[in-house]
């Protein structure tokens, strides 16, 4: 079964230091998605992207993040400086096109901030 | 804006009891509503959803919902628990445009017992 994979499964990194997450969604899915989750805390919606460009962000997706769809396959976040609070376990999830097209979600990548 | 709140933050239930998991959301329109499971270490996984027609909606592992209205709930069920079940469980919803942004509820951690 087709399946969204992401990498690293765990990161930790030093406060100010870039990351990038990457994952690589379902190949015939146009529909690309980074959700975080704070450890005790609801999943959030961080950002979504479609043909290429950003279609959706919330409050959180500030201009220390990033997105990108660098070749055909994967799609990645960046944080650019990290905060103690950007840690979080981060879920990329791809659908296909349609507006009732089920969302799939990788296994999570966990990013820890020190 | 939309929320979900699911009242129950911790269920215990006996191997072979009944489920029911509370989920209540806010939302203008006609929600899209989905309910989500996560195993230790694991993504996501989709149990079901509801975008319009027959209000109760079968998924994956036995589980099924229904969908009221008048309550502004998605309540998921399922008759005899087995001990796999135990997770957390996550109700959603989604707007109805091509973006299809979730909001997710804070989850439930369900706990089987022998």
């Amino acid at each position: 079964e087709p399946e969204v994979t992401q990498t690293p499964s765990h990161q930790v990194t030093q406060m100010g230091q870039e990351v990038i997450l990457r994952c690589v969604p379902i190949s015939n899915h146009l529909y690309f998605y980074w959700y975080r989750q704070i450890l005790g805390q609801k999943v959030e919606f961080l950002v979504s992207f479609y043909n290429n460009e950003i279609s959706e962000k919330s409050e959180i997706f500030d201009d220390q993040f990033s997105v990108e769809r660098p070749d055909g396959s994967n799609f990645t976040l960046k944080i650019r400086s990290t905060k103690l609070e950007d840690s979080a376990m981060y879920f990329c999830a791809s659908r296909e096109q349609g507006p009732t097209g089920e969302l799939f979600f990788g296994e999570g990548s966990r990013l820890t901030v020190l | 804006a939309q929320s979900v709140t699911q009242p129950d933050i911790h269920i215990t239930v006996s191997e072979g009891a009944s489920l029911e998991l509370r989920c209540n959301y806010s939302y203008g329109a006609t929600p899209y509503l989905f309910w989500y499971v996560q195993s230790p270490g694991q993504g996501l996984q989709l149990l079901l959803k509801y975008f319009s027609g027959d209000t109760l909606v079968q998924g994956i592992k036995g589980f099924e919902a229904e969908f009221k209205r008048s309550q502004s709930s998605f309540n998921l069920r399922k008759p005899s628990v087995h001990w796999s079940d135990a997770a957390e469980y996550f109700c959603a919803v989604g707007e109805s445009n091509a973006g299809n942004m979730l909001t997710f509820g804070g989850g439930t951690r369900l706990m089987v017992k022998p």
